[in-house]
């Protein structure tokens, strides 16, 4: 079955630092998302994209929140700036659509810990 | 305010007993529904989900939901769990027009043999 893929699978960062976490959709996948989840919270949304554009974004997803699709493959989140409450499992996201009728698959997870 | 709940925050069952998660959500409009389970050390991935028509979903390894739209609710059920389940498990609705799916707090579910 195919698979959303994740890398890093853990990272350490100082706090202020840049990361970037990668992630590769499904292949004929169109809507990409990602998500997190703080130790002991629930799963948050954080942006959805399509089209090479954010389609939806929380409130969560402030200007320290970058997502980009450099490649034909490759889907980032970037933090410009982390903070210690950035520490969470950030998980990747794609559908074929973003309508109704599709499910959306998820990664293995990406844990940040920033010191 | 869009809201999901998930009543029960910690189950223990032994082997066999039957399962019956509670969820229910705070929405305007039409939703989807989905239930999605975390094994230990895994990915998220989709129990079963409802978009339309018969209100009761049925889903991977037995597990089935129902969907109450007056009580505004969605619970998983299954009638003899197993070791196997032991998992976290994720109620989640989406807004029929929106793209974000809006997670419960999960319920942690340990079936003791």
């Amino acid at each position: 079955e195919p698979e959303v893929t994740q890398t890093p699978s853990h990272q350490v960062t100082q706090m202020g630092q840049e990361v970037i976490l990668r992630c590769v959709p499904i292949s004929n996948h169109l809507y990409f998302y990602w998500y997190r989840q703080i130790l002991g919270q629930k799963v948050e949304f954080l942006v959805s994209f399509y089209n090479n554009e954010i389609s939806e974004k929380s409130e969560i997803f402030d200007d320290q929140f970058s997502v980009e699709r450099p490649d034909g493959s490759n889907f980032t989140l970037k933090i410009r700036s982390t903070k210690l409450e950035d520490s969470a499992m950030y998980f990747c996201a794609s559908s074929e659509a973003g309508n109704s009728g599709n499910t959306i698959y998820f990664g293995e997870g990406s844990w940040l810990t920033v010191v | 305010a869009q809201s999901v709940s998930q009543h029960n925050h910690h189950v223990i069952l032994s082997e066999a007993a039957s399962l019956e998660l509670g969820c229910n959500y705070s929405y305007g409009g039409t939703v989807n529904l989905f239930w999605y389970v975390q094994y230990p050390g895994q990915h998220l991935q989709l129990l079963l989900k409802y978009f339309s028509g018969d209100p009761l979903v049925k889903g991977i390894k037995g597990f089935e939901a129902e969907f109450i739209k007056s009580k505004f609710s969605f619970n998983l059920r299954k009638p003899s769990v197993q070791w196997s389940d032991t998992a976290e498990y994720f109620c989640a609705v989406k807004s029929n027009s929106g793209y974000a799916l809006n997670f419960g707090k999960g319920t942690s579910l340990l079936v003791t043999p």
